[in-house]
């Protein structure tokens, strides 16, 4: 199993670009990585995930190292509704269906 | 669109009781999942469903706990007898194909459980 590591907490302004990181030293070469967030009292939701190359969409940005072993999710320009718990997350199983959820990094942001 | 919709949203219970909680998964999908948070031991997979046969359940954590999907549009999680160790906050969720198809997963809100 490939695991991840993130810092327990990061802090941001509002209006401002945050930068995530997740170290992920032992990932396959095939797992794709994925990122999910969890406001408060709400269940986890999709962010984005990629494979090699840098992803965007509507929410985020995706920056993956070119040896993979770490990578960056990228919020823009953050506000006060992105304070959330951000996972990095590789699948989990040989299978590569199952999400494994680490403790993730606590976004706080700030007016 | 409806997402995953799960019931009750809060449940308190005394030790000893059963529980059932209910996932409605989103329409077509394939893959259903039942996950479990608390503080002490994060968000952690329970049971997984590919076209409502169980295929993963290792991390359901004993006999107290079964899961079944009779239809591809419900799903019961169930505990007996409960304990109040089992207090957390249990979600369902679904998704198109599985993780290797990288298809995202979708969250239902998730039922609060307490057991006094």
């Amino acid at each position: 199993d490939a695991k991840t590591t993130q810092p327990n907490s990061m802090e941001s302004n509002e209006e401002e670009p945050v930068h995530l990181p997740c170290n992920h030293s032992t990932i396959s070469g095939t797992d794709y990585i994925h990122w999910y967030r969890q406001l408060p009292s709400q269940g986890p939701e999709y962010v984005i995930h990629g494979l090699t190359s840098n992803v965007n969409n509507r929410m985020a940005s995706l920056a993956i190292a070119e040896d993979r072993k770490s990578s960056t999710l990228i919020l823009h320009r953050a506000t006060l509704r992105d304070a959330a718990v951000y996972y990095c997350i590789p699948p989990g199983d040989n299978a590569g269906n199952m999400l494994t959820f680490g403790g993730g990094t606590r976004l706080m942001v700030k007016p | 669109d409806a997402g995953v919709i799960q019931s009750p949203r809060h449940e308190v219970t005394e030790m000893g009781q059963e529980v059932t909680l209910r996932c409605k998964p989103i329409s077509g999908h394939d893959y259903l999942f039942w996950y479990r948070q608390t503080m002490m031991r994060g968000l952690e997979l329970l049971i997984y469903f590919n076209n409502n046969v169980p295929i993963d359940d290792s991390g359901m954590p004993e006999d107290r706990f079964s899961a079944k999907m009779p239809n591809a549009s419900f799903s019961t999680l169930k505990i007996q007898p409960s304990e109040p160790r089992d207090s957390a906050v249990y979600f369902c969720a679904s998704s198109l194909q599985g993780l290797i198809s990288n298809q995202p997963q979708h969250f239902g809100d998730g039922t609060r459980l307490s057991i006094l």
